[in-house]
């Protein structure tokens, strides 16, 4: 079954950071990127940047550069997204998905992180 | 980076009927080929329903079509069915990735 399976929801304070696991199975995990894309409560979809399972190659959003960062293990087919410095308006739904030239035809189910002291 | 500005914000229509959503482009998008379209519904994660402009994805019923070029783009919905309710978002892909802030389709 293809499919992108995340890790569950966390708590965290401010400052602190999450790190967010996303699995893939069904599919040849190094023939695509995983792109990420988070989800504030009640708001849009805002996408942070996307990495090759192939080579590692990354691409952030202009927002996002210098306080996450994105990296494969393709021993286990996971991609992970690691947020830093987490602020109350980090609290969202995160999403991997896989991306085929931007396009995201899988999605994971999701990840909430909640930010509060 | 490009904006895409979606309208309406909320449509309120009955099962049946034509939903017609647009997204704006703040300047034109190169052969107007990347731009998709996503449903998502409360709590589910988006689904790819539209890309290319008007190409549907793999599953997509054909009640649902796409059209625009340029600046300007259109998802129509040609007779809602009820778990057409959801909220439907544009996205222009290149090398960087944008979405639009979304229209919700509610059951009048």
């Amino acid at each position: 079954q293809v499919q992108l399976v995340q890790s569950g929801a966390e708590v965290k304070k401010p400052g602190a950071s999450v790190k967010v696991s996303c699995k893939a199975s069904g599919y040849t995990f190094t023939s695509y990127v995983i792109s990420w894309v988070r989800q504030a409560p009640g708001q849009g979809l805002e996408w942070m940047g996307w990495i090759s399972a192939y080579n590692g190659n990354t691409n952030y959003a202009q927002k996002f550069l210098g306080r996450v960062t994105m990296t494969t293990d393709t021993s286990t087919s996971t991609a992970y997204m690691e947020v830093r410095s987490l602020r109350s308006d980090d609290t969202a739904v995160y999403y991997c998905a896989r991306d085929e030239r931007r396009l995201l035809n899988l999605w994971g189910q999701g990840t909430l992180v909640i930010v509060s002291s | 980076e490009i904006v895409l500005t979606q309208s309406p914000g909320t449509l309120s229509l009955s099962p049946g009927e034509r939903a017609t959503l647009s997204c704006r482009a703040s300047q034109s998008i190169s052969s107007g080929s990347y731009l998709a379209w996503y449903q998502q519904k409360p709590g589910q994660a988006p689904r790819l329903l539209i890309y290319g402009a008007s190409s549907r994805a793999t599953g997509i019923p054909d009640r649902f079509s796409g059209s625009g070029s340029g600046t300007d783009f259109t998802l129509t919905i040609s007779r809602l069915e009820p778990e057409d309710f959801a909220v439907y978002y544009c996205q222009h892909y290149g090398s960087l990735l944008t979405f639009g802030g979304g229209t919700k389709v509610e059951i009048k």
